[in-house]
């Protein structure tokens, strides 16, 4: 199974602060990566697909970069509401696997 | 407004049988290919199952093959688990997840909000 890395693990920033989370997987997945995020007693949310895709609904702060086997996560201006533990997985090869998870706190 | 709402999370004993279900809502539920994801406190999220759109073919993790069986009643918009030989590491809350696309695609664009399963003596 390909094993996905994140870093950091946590993170404390303010709101305002730029935030980036970094995913390395074992293996060549080109760009069948995607994040998502998630907050206690809530569904999980799928915020980009593809490495770069951002999926409908999600605000623009987020985006995502990456191809191969690195990947970032950024978060351009944190807000209150962006405070949860994000999720990168792979989608290249079965069976899919999700990172550790990297939790975001407040400052 | 899609939703997904899984139930029959239960405290059960090593070695005992569950049926999961999951309740589908909000889009045209015999188009998707579906899934049953997991969380551990300590393995994280683990993918477990997936059955295409027709309940023709399924997969599973090798960590819950031949104990785990996914199916699906589009007739019902649902998609069930059943859960046998149930070990303390099965112990997890259990996402119901639609995939993007009709022929799998291993995108999780809709969660549910999951049931707790807890296998304890």
């Amino acid at each position: 199974d390909i094993q996905m890395t994140q870093s950091p693990s946590s993170l404390s920033a303010s709101v305002g602060d730029r935030v980036t989370i970094t995913c390395r997987a074992s293996q060549y997945i080109s760009t069948y990566l995607n994040w998502y995020q998630r907050k206690p007693g809530k569904a999980p949310k799928l915020l980009i697909y593809a490495a770069s895709s951002l999926q409908s609904g999600v605000p623009s702060r987020f985006s995502g970069i990456g191809s191969g086997t690195a990947f970032t996560l950024t978060i351009s201006s944190l807000q209150p509401e962006d405070f949860a533990t994000y999720y990168c997985q792979q989608s290249y090869t079965p069976p899919p696997t999700f990172g550790q998870g990297t939790k975001v706190e407040i400052k | 407004e899609v939703r997904l709402v899984e139930s029959g999370g239960v405290v059960v004993q090593p070695g005992g049988s569950l049926r999961l279900s999951c309740a589908a809502s909000g889009f045209t539920f015999d188009d998707y290919t579906m899934h049953w994801v997991r969380q551990t406190p300590g393995k994280g999220l683990e993918w477990v199952s997936v059955i295409s759109w027709d309940g023709g073919s399924t997969y599973y993790a090798e960590s819950v093959k031949g104990r785990f069986t996914i199916s699906r009643d589009n007739s019902k918009n649902s998609l069930f688990l059943q859960i046998t030989r149930l070990r303390t590491e099965d112990t997890a809350f259990y996402y119901c997840v639609k995939d993007m696309a009709m022929s799998t695609s291993w995108y999780f664009d809709h969660w549910g909000q999951g049931t707790l399963v807890t296998v304890s003596s």
